[in-house]
């Protein structure tokens, strides 16, 4: 594996509920980062954390709110999705240069 | 920002046969680029880098070629086998300064 844990794997979620996705880094990076993956697009980088501050927000929606508590734990707060919000959420570390992934997150939204 | 283009999209080969995979960039003070593997339930994984100041690098059936000039590199497996089949990312960055811009991907299929 990478040292990059996601949780849950799996996670089906109604419009109205709330929910988070966790990612636990063990390779002592100082730089987490969420992306999203759907089908047939490019990744599209979501937020960046450096050293616990977010350095980039890519025009996210507000109903993904991340939260970055210490360097090797990064959150997505989630909470009145869009179902065109399904698809795979990819945690990642990084050294500043090299980027490792986690597993992922498949999310639908019903 | 950085653009990258990545082709084809999909690549049908026989085992045992080579694949090759282009991607150009457009910004000239690009100097690290990465292919990523993804295996279907994974994440993508690291599986070769090259930077700017060298122009091939290789890792047993797997190879990357740089040209600054034409800003295009590529990626290049021999032997192909079976578990090489996944999608494959070709990503450029500003090592140290940005954050890696991804290609499309380009779904590779290796029949037996």
């Amino acid at each position: 594996e990478t040292g990059v844990t996601q949780t849950p794997r799996h996670l089906v979620m109604g419009m109205t509920n709330k929910k988070s996705l966790k990612c636990e880094q063990h390779l002592g990076h100082n730089a987490m980062y969420w992306y999203k993956q759907s089908a047939k697009k490019p990744l599209e980088l979501m937020f960046v954390y450096s050293l616990e501050e977010r350095v980039e927000n890519n025009s996210v929606p507000s109903r993904f709110s991340p939260e970055c508590p210490n360097s090797s734990h990064l959150f997505l707060h989630l909470h009145t999705l869009q179902p065109e919000d399904s698809a795979l959420y990819l945690c990642a570390s990084s050294d500043g240069e090299k980027l490792f992934f986690g597993s992922g997150t498949q999310l639908s939204v019903l | 920002g950085e653009n990258v283009e990545q082709h084809p999209s999909t690549l049908s080969v026989q085992e045992g046969d080579s694949a090759v995979i282009k991607c150009t960039y457009s910004d000239s003070a690009s100097n690290y680029f990465p292919w990523y593997k993804q295996e279907l339930g994974k994440g993508p994984q690291l599986i070769i880098d090259i930077r700017s100041n060298v122009g091939e690098k290789k890792d047993q059936r797997i190879a990357v070629t740089l040209n600054k000039t034409a800003k295009h590199f590529s990626l290049h497996i021999t032997e192909t086998q079976p578990e090489d089949s996944a999608v494959y990312f070709c990503a450029a960055s500003v090592s140290g300064y940005s954050t890696l811009t991804f290609g499309k991907g380009t779904m590779l299929l290796v029949s037996p």
